[in-house]
C-alpha cells in the first residue's frame, strides 16, 4: 500500500525560532499533499493544499507567511512554522494523493512543542 | 455520536460486543465518505469508505451505513476487540473540493475487558 512518512516525529523548539517538517510519499508520486493541524482531543483541521510545482492554497484563517509550504517534488512537501509561538504547539499531519486511486494516505504526524 | 465543541464523545463497549459510531455530515452534495481510525499519537488510518450511490458497504468486521436523507453516517464494528480502542473520525469529500476532506469531531471508542 501507499506509504507516507513524516520527519521528525516530534520536535521541541524555542519560541521565536522556525521549524521545518517534511512529508514524503515513499512508493508513489503525490500530485497533491495536504497539511492538517490537530489540537488535543480535537479533529483534524485542514491548513493548506499543496500541489507539486505550484503555490499552496491556504484555508481561511491560516497565515501563509507563518506556515510556509513547499512542494518541490512529487514525493516531498515541507511545512515550515516560522517564528513559532507556544500556541503553535500541535500535532501536524500530512496526507498525499496521487496513487492508483485518489484516496488520501496519511503520514504518522509530527508533534511540535514550542517552549 | 459526534458533537460540536472541544469535548470528545466517548463510547464504551465490552469486548466482544458490537459498536456503533455515528456521524452527521454537513454537505448534502458530498458524494464520498470515509471512516478513519486514529490511535493516540498516530496519523489517521483508513477503515472503510462509501460513495453516495450506496447506502451500505461491508468490510472485514466493519460496516458503514449512509442515510442521505438525514445526512447521517454510521460505522458498525462487529465483535469489538481491545485493539479497536481509538478515536474514530468520519470525513466527507464535497464535490468540486479538489479532494479536500472535512473531518467530523471524532468519537473515542473504549473497549472494556
Amino acid at each position: 500500500g501507499a506509504v507516507v512518512s513524516q520527519h521528525p516525529s516530534w520536535v521541541i523548539c524555542k519560541s521565536g525560532t522556525s521549524v521545518k517538517i517534511e512529508c514524503r510519499s515513499l512508493d508513489f508520486q503525490a500530485t497533491t499533499m495536504f497539511w492538517y493541524r490537530q489540537f488535543p482531543k480535537q479533529s483534524l483541521m485542514l491548513m493548506a493544499t499543496s500541489n507539486e510545482g505550484s503555490k499552496a492554497t491556504y484555508e481561511q484563517g491560516v497565515e501563509k507567511d507563518k506556515f510556509l509550504i513547499n512542494h518541490a517534488s512529487l514525493t516531498l512537501s515541507t511545512l515550515t512554522v516560522t517564528s513559532a509561538h507556544p500556541e503553535d504547539s500541535s500535532f501536524y499531519i500530512c496526507s498525499a494523493t496521487g496513487g492508483k486511486d485518489y484516496e488520501q494516505y496519511f503520514g504518522p504526524g509530527t508533534r511540535l512543542t514550542v517552549t | 455520536g459526534e458533537s460540536v465543541g472541544l469535548h470528545l464523545p466517548t463510547l464504551s463497549v465490552q469486548e466482544g460486543d458490537n459498536s456503533i459510531i455515528n456521524c452527521a455530515y454537513s454537505n448534502s452534495a458530498s458524494d464520498y465518505f470515509i471512516w478513519y481510525k486514529q490511535e493516540s499519537g498516530k496519523g489517521p488510518q483508513f477503515i472503510i469508505d462509501i460513495r453516495s450511490n450506496m447506502d451500505k458497504r461491508q468490510g472485514q468486521r466493519v460496516t458503514v451505513l449512509l442515510n442521505k436523507t438525514v445526512k447521517h453516517l454510521s460505522l458498525q464494528i462487529a465483535a469489538t476487540q481491545p485493539g479497536d480502542s481509538a478515536v474514530y473520525f468520519c470525513a466527507e469529500d464535497p464535490p468540486g473540493g479538489g479532494n479536500k476532506l472535512t473531518f467530523g469531531t471524532g468519537t473515542q471508542l473504549k473497549v472494556e475487558l
